[in-house]
């Protein structure tokens, strides 16, 4: 069954860049898309389409996928980014989640 | 306003079973694919099952096929889960969603969830 493999946790300064990566087979030849989930909170779509953000999204969210890895990528890191955050991507009429990154704003 | 509310969850007794329910409003729900997604306490978020806008084609995870049914009311905007032969591994929150189905799949809102608990 196909897989998303996400890093457990990464860390990143305030006003700093943060990427958070999702692997899978060929990823890049399906879309990609993320979710950011704060605690105690339900999950809010926040890049769609590998790169493409939903109204209300800020700018400085950002995604790109090719060969085996998709990223989300946060410019200017803030405090209120400090989440776990989930990819997922389509595999035979399955939707597949990666396990999730919980990103520390320190 | 798009807002899904989900209902029914609780403590069920491994082998019970349980029917969760999903008010849905802000939108035209016919014209809409719907999910249910759950989250095991601190673990992470997983696909349980798709419905297509008429309840035509329907779609699970392997671990709840032949216990799991969804199903949906168009009249009454209402989205549908019949959980049966409950096991403690299904317990979680149980989200409902709405789905963007075609081209670039994702789940574009989402309710509060609803806790299911299944222990003796």
């Amino acid at each position: 069954s196909y897989e998303l493999t996400q890093p457990p946790s990464v860390s990143v300064s305030p006003g700093q860049t943060a990427s958070i990566t999702c692997s899978g087979d060929k990823l890049g030849d399906k879309y990609a898309c993320w979710y950011q989930q704060r605690p105690g909170q339900s999950p809010v779509l926040v890049m769609y389409q590998d790169n493409k953000r939903p109204s209300g999204i800020p700018e400085r969210f950002s995604g790109s996928n090719s060969g085996n890895t998709a990223t989300l990528t946060i410019s200017g890191t803030q405090a209120m980014d400090e989440a776990d955050y989930y990819c997922q991507a389509w595999d035979s009429n399955n939707v597949i989640f990666g396990g999730g990154t919980r990103l520390t704003v320190l | 306003e798009v807002q899904l509310v989900e209902s029914g969850g609780g403590l069920v007794q491994p082998g019970g079973s349980l029917r969760l329910s999903c008010a849905a409003s802000g939108f035209n729900f016919g014209s809409y694919w719907m999910s249910w997604v759950r989250q095991a306490p601190g673990k992470g978020l997983k696909w349980v099952a798709n419905i297509k806008e008429d309840g035509s084609q329907k779609y699970y995870m392997e671990s709840v096929k032949g216990r799991f049914t969804v199903s949906r009311d168009n009249a009454k905007n209402s989205l549908f889960l019949q959980m049966n032969s409950l096991r403690a591994e299904d317990t979680a929150v149980y989200y409902c969603a709405r789905l963007y189905f075609y081209g670039s799949a994702r789940f574009e809102y989402w309710g509060q969830g609803t806790l299911v608990t299944v222990s003796s």
